[in-house]
């Protein structure tokens, strides 16, 4: 059985570009969670995809949206990057009988220039 | 709303010794409650959760926390500490079935272990 896997591992991109970073859930989970770790912070809650449908937002502006797809894998895209967009993204996933524990991924680095 | 609020953001123990990390909560229902740890470069690991069972909850790694209600406090100890503790920990609560996987993290708490 394969964990959270995510990617890129680390990417660069400039203001105002766009970015998409990607999660592919652990076998039979189907509630994604997205997070955002700023450095030396805890996560801050973005949003969380259960069977393809947002699930529930944290404070984020609507730049930043998501997609789940059939095998529950999960896009999150963030548009007009901004410097303080620069952190570490986190993909969590759980099992649709247990969504109180939730499995995380490595993350992704991403800074923008 | 709920929150958390970890005390201390850096805490240096010898190897064996105590390993106190503190949390307290603030939420308008039951709270859920959860530590997590977080070694360089990697995700989040579950530690130990408090879901209205027991409110000793023992975790993984020799941790454990005790939730106390009068106190809003869910503390994090281990006995004794070892090298391999080294890492950074976070408390986080969520409000229940309706809020699972919508964590509300603390700040984190970095922890040294020295020999």
């Amino acid at each position: 059985e394969t964990g959270v896997t995510q990617s890129p591992t680390h990417l660069i991109k400039t203001r105002g570009q766009q970015v998409t970073l990607r999660c592919s859930s652990q076998s039979g989970h189907n509630t994604v969670s997205w997070y955002q770790q700023a450095l030396g912070q805890g996560p801050q809650f973005i949003f969380q995809y259960y069977r393809e449908e947002e699930n529930g937002r944290g404070n984020f502006p609507p730049r930043f949206s998501g997609l789940q797809f059939p095998n529950y894998s999960s896009e999150l895209n963030v548009n007009a990057l901004e410097l303080d967009d620069s952190a570490l993204y986190l993909c969590a996933s759980s099992l649709p009988q247990s969504t109180d524990t939730q499995y995380f991924g490595p993350g992704t680095r991403l800074t923008v220039l | 709303a709920q929150s958390v609020t970890q005390l201390g953001s850096h805490v240096s123990v010898s190897e064996g010794a105590l390993v106190l990390l503190r949390c307290n909560y603030s939420s308008s229902v039951p709270p859920y409650l959860f530590w997590y740890v977080q070694y360089p470069n990697q995700g989040l690991q579950l530690l130990l959760k408090y879901t209205s069972a027991a409110t000793l909850v023992k975790g993984i790694n020799g941790f454990e926390a005790e939730f106390k209600k009068s106190e809003t406090s869910f503390h994090l100890t281990k006995p004794s500490a070892h090298m391999s503790d080294a890492a950074e920990y976070f408390c986080a609560v969520s409000d229940g079935r309706d809020s699972w996987g919508k964590l509300q993290f603390g700040a984190g708490t970095q922890v040294v272990v020295t020999p």
